[in-house]
């Protein structure tokens, strides 16, 4: 059973609108993370999180806030999309301590028009 | 600062080959942790193997192996005996002791293994 859970897979939103991007993880784990990859660029860290109630800022955060309500729960919001920000999301999860491994989602593929 | 490069974007070998991938990275901590990931097609990022900074001996899953260069800031991955399943994008990345929450990554190497 897949460990790290996103929703939705796929969006297409309108350039103001806002948008909300789940993850859920079964794994227990303290810290989460929102990364953004686009070609050329690899994967970019946008917010990240070790626990319930922190959320932290990681190198490309403007545009995105970041709520974690839970251990299980974090989500990345965009309050006013816009089109430079359609990209594929990913989630991960990993534990705090120790040289930890990250465990990621399948991906939300965003389109903003 | 914390920076790592993979300068190899593409690499096409033969199925049944042997495959080393490059990575060079920057670190100003002196305790620190290597990861390679896989991208498939589909779009699934997993992990692979992991160096830590501290282990001299170099190390092995499966049919992947690192090649770890310390004095030269590298960490290569190997894959020998390859198979048309390994064709997928590869992420060196790195976490430093002293800011446990981040991990960078390279922009990644595209390799095709072909029949």
């Amino acid at each position: 059973e897949a460990a790290v859970t996103q929703s939705p897979r796929n969006k297409v939103a309108v350039t103001g609108g806002k948008v909300t991007l789940s993850c859920n993880q079964t794994n227990n784990h303290n810290n989460m993370y929102w990364y953004r990859q686009d070609t050329g660029h690899g994967l970019r860290l946008i917010h990240y999180s070790y626990g319930a109630g922190s959320t932290e800022k990681g190198d490309i955060p403007d545009g995105y806030k970041a709520s974690r309500p839970s251990q299980e729960n974090f989500s990345l919001i965009l309050e006013l999309a816009t089109p430079s920000q359609t990209s594929v999301y990913f989630c991960a999860s990993g534990d705090h301590w120790g040289a930890y491994e990250q465990y990621f989602g399948p991906g939300t593929r965003l389109t903003v028009l | 600062a914390q920076k790592v490069t993979q300068t190899q974007t593409s690499i096409s070998v033969m199925e049944k080959t042997t495959v080393t991938m490059d990575c060079v990275y920057e670190t100003q901590d002196s305790s620190y942790f290597l990861f390679w990931y896989k991208q498939t097609a589909s779009g699934e990022i997993v992990f692979l193997i992991r160096q830590d900074s501290y282990k001299k001996e170099n190390a092995t899953v499966g049919h992947y192996s690192l090649n770890f260069q310390k004095p030269k800031s590298s960490i290569g991955l190997i894959i020998t005996a390859t198979q048309i399943e390994d064709s997928a994008v590869y992420f060196c990345a790195m976490r430093e002791d002293t800011n446990a929450y981040k991990v960078i990554f390279g922009k990644g190497t595209h390799l095709h293994v072909l029949p």
